[in-house]
């Protein structure tokens, strides 16, 4: 099955900094999400990003599609920010998660 | 108003029991989803549910059961359970339209316990 490898796997921010979230996947998808896991477990859908660049508010994510890897970028983070983001991949029927990242942010 | 829900919301139960998991959506979607999520976090799809008809069907052991009795409900019923199958389980739903899918929305989750 399609391999989906996210890094780093945890990153600590001091609030107000920028940082950039990585996904690489080793084969061509339709389907591209990212998702962000607060720490209660609501897991709550960014983008819907198979390709392209798309921004909401301080979130940004870009995928280049032929290159196999997707960006999250967070900016001026805040704790809110905290919990985990999950990159995944595949159909329209089937996502392929990865490992995800677990963000710090301390105020 | 709640967009996917789940009930229970935590469960607790003894080895053998069988236990059920119920699922709605009120977005309207065609697709719904079971996904697993174990101890380290890791997610992993058990079931897709297109328009009431299974499309996937991850390898998941046969006590498993999922049942789409209408566009709007997936539950999810559990035979004979095992001290493995303690992990929380998700609930999703998504639009596919003409292969593009608008993506998941996801349920609060149920956290199951088999002590």
């Amino acid at each position: 099955g399609i391999q989906v490898e996210q890094s780093p796997p945890d990153l600590i921010l001091q609030e107000g900094a920028n940082s950039t979230l990585r996904c690489n996947f080793s084969d061509s998808v339709n389907n591209l999400q990212w998702f962000h896991q607060n720490p209660w477990g609501q897991l709550i859908n960014l983008f819907y990003i198979p390709s392209g660049t798309k921004q909401n508010g301080r979130l940004s994510a870009t995928t280049v599609a032929t290159e196999r890897y997707s960006l999250l970028y967070i900016s001026s983070s805040q704790t809110t920010d905290s919990g985990v983001y999950f990159c995944a991949v595949g159909s329209d029927y089937k996502l392929s998660f990865g490992a995800g990242t677990t963000v710090t942010v301390r105020a | 108003d709640t967009a996917v829900s789940q009930t229970p919301k935590y469960l607790v139960t003894q080895m053998g029991n069988d236990k059920s998991i119920k699922c709605e959506q009120n977005l309207g979607h065609d697709t719904m989803y079971w996904y697993k999520q174990d101890s380290k976090k890791f997610l992993k799809i058990m079931f897709s549910y297109n328009n009431k008809e299974l499309i996937i069907n991850e390898t998941v052991p046969n006590r498993f059961s999922p049942k789409s009795p209408d566009k709007a409900h997936l539950n999810l019923h559990i035979n004979s359970l095992e001290l493995g199958d303690s992990a929380v389980y998700f609930c999703a739903s998504s639009q596919v339209f003409v292969g593009v899918n608008y993506g998941y929305t996801f349920g609060s989750g149920t956290r199951l316990t088999v002590v």
